[in-house]
C-alpha cells in the first residue's frame, strides 16, 4: 500500500524553528515535494529532493532520508504569515502522480 | 504572466445536476490533474492526463468525468452520481517527466444547495 504520514497539527511562537515530519511507504520513489498552504487557497511550491540530504532555500530547509521513507520540513525564523497547512507529498517512479500527505497545519504565536 | 486560472471561485449545485469546473493554462504543460480536498483530508487525485485526447483515473474517479480536447483545458463535471460532491477542487499542471513541480490553480469550492 502507499501511506504518508504527517502530524495533523503543530504550534509555535514567532522567531522560533519548527520541524514538520513526514514518513512515507510507497510503491517506488521519484522524489518528495513540500507545499504550503494557507486556507482556501491554492498550496504553492516549497522545496523538492530526490536525494539524500538537506536542501536550503532561505527560511525553509528540507531533508530527506530515502532508506528511511523519511523527510522533514525546517522553518526558521517564523513569522506569523508562515501559519499555514504544509503538504508533503511523494512522486513513485515512473509516473508524474503525486500521492498527498493530509497536512500539518501549522500556528504561529506572537 | 503564466498560470493556471479555475473558475469559477464558488458553485453551488440542486440535487440532481451535472456541474463543470473551468481550468484552463498557459504555461504550456502537458500534464494537469485535478484533485479533490476535503476538511482534515489531504489533496486526493481524481482524473489526470498527460496528452491531449487522453486521461485516466485517479483514486476517487466515481461520479466525476473530464475531457482533453486542447492543451490548454481540462474541464471536470461532477455529476449527479457523486453523492457527496460538497469538497474543494484543486487543479495542477506540469512538464512531465522532469523534476519540476506541479502549479496549481486557486481552486473551486462546490457546495450542495
Amino acid at each position: 500500500g502507499q501511506n504518508i504520514d504527517q502530524p495533523t497539527e503543530m504550534t509555535a511562537t514567532e522567531g522560533a524553528i519548527v520541524q514538520i515530519n513526514c514518513t512515507y511507504q510507497t510503491s517506488g520513489f521519484n522524489g518528495l515535494f513540500w507545499y504550503q498552504q494557507h486556507a482556501g487557497e491554492a498550496p504553492t511550491f516549497l522545496s523538492y529532493n530526490v536525494l539524500d540530504g538537506l536542501e536550503e532555500k532561505g527560511r525553509f530547509s528540507s531533508f530527506l532520508s530515502r532508506s528511511k521513507g523519511y523527510s522533514y520540513l525546517l522553518l526558521k525564523e517564523l513569522q506569523m504569515k508562515d501559519s499555514a497547512s504544509y503538504l508533503c507529498a511523494v512522486r513513485s517512479y515512473n509516473t508524474d502522480k503525486l500521492i498527498f500527505g493530509t497536512g500539518t497545519r501549522l500556528q504561529v504565536f506572537p | 504572466d503564466g498560470g493556471i486560472t479555475q473558475s469559477p471561485k464558488y458553485l453551488f449545485r440542486k440535487e440532481g445536476q451535472n456541474v463543470t469546473l473551468s481550468c484552463e493554462q498557459n504555461l504550456n504543460h502537458d500534464a494537469m490533474y485535478w484533485y479533490r480536498q476535503d476538511p482534515g483530508q489531504g489533496l486526493r487525485l481524481i482524473y489526470y492526463s498527460q496528452i491531449v485526447n487522453d486521461f485516466q483515473k485517479g483514486d476517487i474517479a466515481e461520479g466525476y468525468s473530464v475531457s482533453r480536447e486542447k492543451k490548454e483545458s481540462f474541464p471536470l463535471t461532477v455529476t449527479s452520481a457523486q453523492k457527496n460532491p460538497t469538497a474543494f477542487y484543486l487543479c495542477a499542471s506540469s512538464i512531465i517527466n522532469s523534476n519540476q513541480p506541479q502549479h496549481f490553480g486557486d481552486g473551486t469550492r462546490l457546495s450542495i444547495l
